[in-house]
């Protein structure tokens, strides 16, 4: 069965608003969480990675005051995309580490009118 | 910084054909080598992992190798199937993260 739960697995808002993606780890704890994302035809691209209870680590070109990601627990990890754009309409996937093997969730297709 | 290439960007094949799928990475301080297929609007499957010190991996239908020296690894797909079409991405483990860089992708179509 799958070992990551990510929802919503779509989603569209308004220009403005903000959301939310959770990605839990469901049988292991996962000490390291990486956040991706995938534009239409193209790869997937690392925004951040974050351990349990420490602030994210973004990478080049990706703003951490709009996209907040929350790694409170184990087994809980949050990616918000604040006051979103169209821009921001991508697919996002989350990738937790669990002991010397990495998992991915099925991923949110985020679409901002 | 590690940057990984896929060639080609899309293929299009006959059922029964076998193919090779290429991936070159430009830092040879690796991890692994693991190969995914990602289905329209989907997550990713992993298909194939390569360690740092193995040279290839093989699971039915597929293998896969890895030359850490050339930077270079193939997907050899055996008598391709229509299911098999999908975009299949190579990725390589790298940095203090072990984070996973991953390739532009080769979109596959196998024609019934």
């Amino acid at each position: 069965g799958a070992v990551v739960s990510q929802h919503p697995s779509r989603v569209i808002c308004k220009s403005g608003t903000s959301v939310k993606i959770e990605c839990r780890s469901l049988d292991f704890q996962a000490t390291t969480m990486f956040w991706y994302r995938q534009f239409p035809k193209q790869s997937l691209m690392l925004m951040a990675t974050s351990n349990e209870g420490s602030k994210a680590t973004y990478e080049q070109g990706v703003e951490k005051d709009k996209f907040l990601i929350n790694h409170a627990s184990l087994t809980l990890s949050t990616l918000t995309v604040t006051s979103a754009h169209p821009e921001d309409s991508s697919f996002y996937i989350c990738s937790p580490r669990g002991v010397e093997k990495l998992f991915f969730g099925s991923g949110t297709q985020l679409s901002v009118l | 910084k590690q940057e990984v290439t896929q060639i080609p960007a899309a293929l299009s094949v006959p059922e029964g054909e076998n193919l090779v799928l290429n991936c070159s990475f430009t830092d040879s301080a690796i991890y692994n080598l693991q190969w995914f297929r990602q289905d329209p609007g989907k997550g990713l499957t992993s298909l194939l992992l390569i360690q740092s010190s193995q040279r290839e991996q093989t699971s039915g239908r597929l293998n896969a190798s890895l030359d850490k020296s050339s930077g270079r690894s193939t997907l050899y797909i055996a008598a391709s199937q229509p299911g098999d079409s999908a975009t299949y991405l190579c990725s390589i483990s790298s940095g203090s993260a072990r984070q996973l860089t991953f390739g532009s992708g080769t979109q596959l179509t196998v024609l019934p």
